[in-house]
């Protein structure tokens, strides 16, 4: 069974452009959720969709959006990318009602690099 | 706010010996808490969950203490192999005024010579 995939793997954007990244949820699951990391940290929870409704937000500024489509995938989109936004972004998916209690499942990331 | 605090710096242990992680939070006590496992490159693996009303779980090797009067939690590894080597993330589930979110802390790398 094929896990979470994310796309692209990496992407090299300048200060100011937009950025759409990707994520396909573990066939079943309606839960997706958005994480920055950057290097040296832990994930950052950035969005949870769960049946394509915004179910949690995190501390991030408007400048992030994300949306779940009628089949569960998910688009993350960020404006106006500045250089501190440079990190690997990374989806996780789950069954269940969308509760953190549900075992989280992570895609393997999409590097992000901000010049 | 709540803060989650795991040991920045790597932990060097000699294989076959036990590994013990610690991972603080402050503030008001999750009902549960979450251990997950991180390679370099790659997204984390969930391990173990642990509830408020559980004082110890365990999986094969590994062992999580949940101590909601300390506000500590702790993860062993027992007989530890070259291949634990990884970077270990406790998360917590908070609620902030958009709903729930879950909070990592900032990972505890485990480096297991041989």
């Amino acid at each position: 069974d094929a896990g979470v995939t994310q796309s692209p793997t990496h992407l090299i954007k300048t200060r100011g452009q937009h950025v759409t990244l990707r994520c396909s949820p573990i066939s079943g699951h309606k839960s997706v959720s958005w994480y920055q990391q950057v290097l040296g940290q832990g994930p950052q929870f950035i969005f949870q969709y769960y049946e394509k409704e915004e179910r949690g937000r995190g501390n991030f500024p408007d400048r992030f959006s994300a949306r779940q489509f009628p089949n569960y995938s998910s688009e993350l989109n960020v404006n106006a990318l500045l250089l501190g936004d440079s990190a690997l972004y990374l989806c996780a998916s789950s069954g269940g009602q969308g509760s953190f209690t549900d075992t989280q499942y992570f895609g393997p990331g999409t590097r992000l690099t901000v010049l | 706010s709540q803060k989650i605090e795991q040991n920045s710096e790597a932990l060097n242990i000699q294989e076959g010996k036990t590994a013990t992680l610690t991972c603080n939070y402050t503030n008001y006590s999750p009902a549960y808490l979450q251990w997950y496992r991180q390679d370099p490159g790659r997204g984390p693996v969930f391990l173990l969950l642990i509830r408020e009303n559980e004082k110890e779980k365990r999986k094969e090797r590994l062992k999580v203490t949940f101590d909601t009067t300390l506000k500590q939690s702790l993860f062993h590894i027992t007989a530890s192999q070259p291949a634990d080597s990884a970077t270990y993330l406790c998360a917590l589930t908070m609620n902030n005024n958009a709903g729930n979110m879950l909070t990592f802390g900032g990972g505890t790398r485990l480096m297991v010579k041989p």
